[in-house]
């Protein structure tokens, strides 16, 4: 079993649509990211979080730490959202590094 | 803004061949990371560096060594290139230790045939 799951794997929108992506994790973290990754593109962090709710835009982000889920909210979807996008989570490793562990990313299309 | 560049976005080896990924960040991080990306897999760390010359390996280092002779540069050594190693390979970078963000390179897709 991956110590990080994300829900859905695929997901096909409308535009305008309310978006939910989910995360599940099974280990103690320190913080989550969200990532989002364009076709052939490289990764952008859209959230570093470890408590509560984080706001950019139409993206909104929720951690529940007790329960260990996250979940990524697209309000008023469009197409250029189209991405994969990515749970990572960052363990309590010690040393000097902060080391990440990721999801295997949620494929969203959003249809105009 | 924060720029992690690699060398070449897309690259064709044939099985045998030593192959060099150089990654270049120009924030003064400490940490860099060498990834690579697979359908279903999703991304895993190979090697990563917390400093000049300091090295550990990741989740999957077979088969691959790693340089850091300065602090802005990272590379990724594959000494025999074999098919198996068809990939995304994503670098990325970040501040020491503590709840700071990874800034991505935009990835090197290597083919090996």
């Amino acid at each position: 079993k991956n110590e990080v799951e994300q829900s859905p794997q695929n997901l096909t929108a409308q535009e305008g649509e309310f978006i939910t992506i989910n995360c599940s994790y099974s280990v103690g973290i320190s913080a989550l990211h969200w990532l989002q990754q364009h076709p052939g593109g490289g990764i952008v962090s859209l959230f570093m979080l470890s408590s509560g709710k984080k706001k950019h835009g139409r993206l909104i982000a929720t951690i529940n730490i007790q329960e260990k889920h996250s979940s990524l909210h697209i309000t008023a979807s469009h197409p250029r959202d189209s991405a994969v996008y990515i749970c990572a989570v960052i363990g309590f490793w010690g040393g000097a590094t902060n080391k990440l562990i990721f999801g295997t990313g949620t494929l969203l299309a959003v249809q105009p | 803004d924060v720029k992690v560049t690699q060398s070449s976005r897309y690259l064709v080896k044939r099985t045998g061949e030593k192959v060099f990924l150089e990654c270049v960040q120009d924030m003064d991080h400490e940490n860099m990371f060498w990834y690579r990306q697979d359908p279903g897999l999703g991304l895993r760390l190979i090697y990563f560096s917390y400093d000049v010359k300091m090295k550990e390996k990741g989740d999957i280092p077979e088969g691959y060594s790693v340089s850091r002779e300065k602090k802005e540069r990272f590379s990724l050594i594959l000494e025999s290139a074999s098919t198996n190693q068809t990939s995304m390979y994503l670098c990325a970078s970040s501040k020491v230790a503590g709840l700071y963000e990874q800034y991505f390179g935009p990835g090197t897709r290597l083919t090996v045939t």
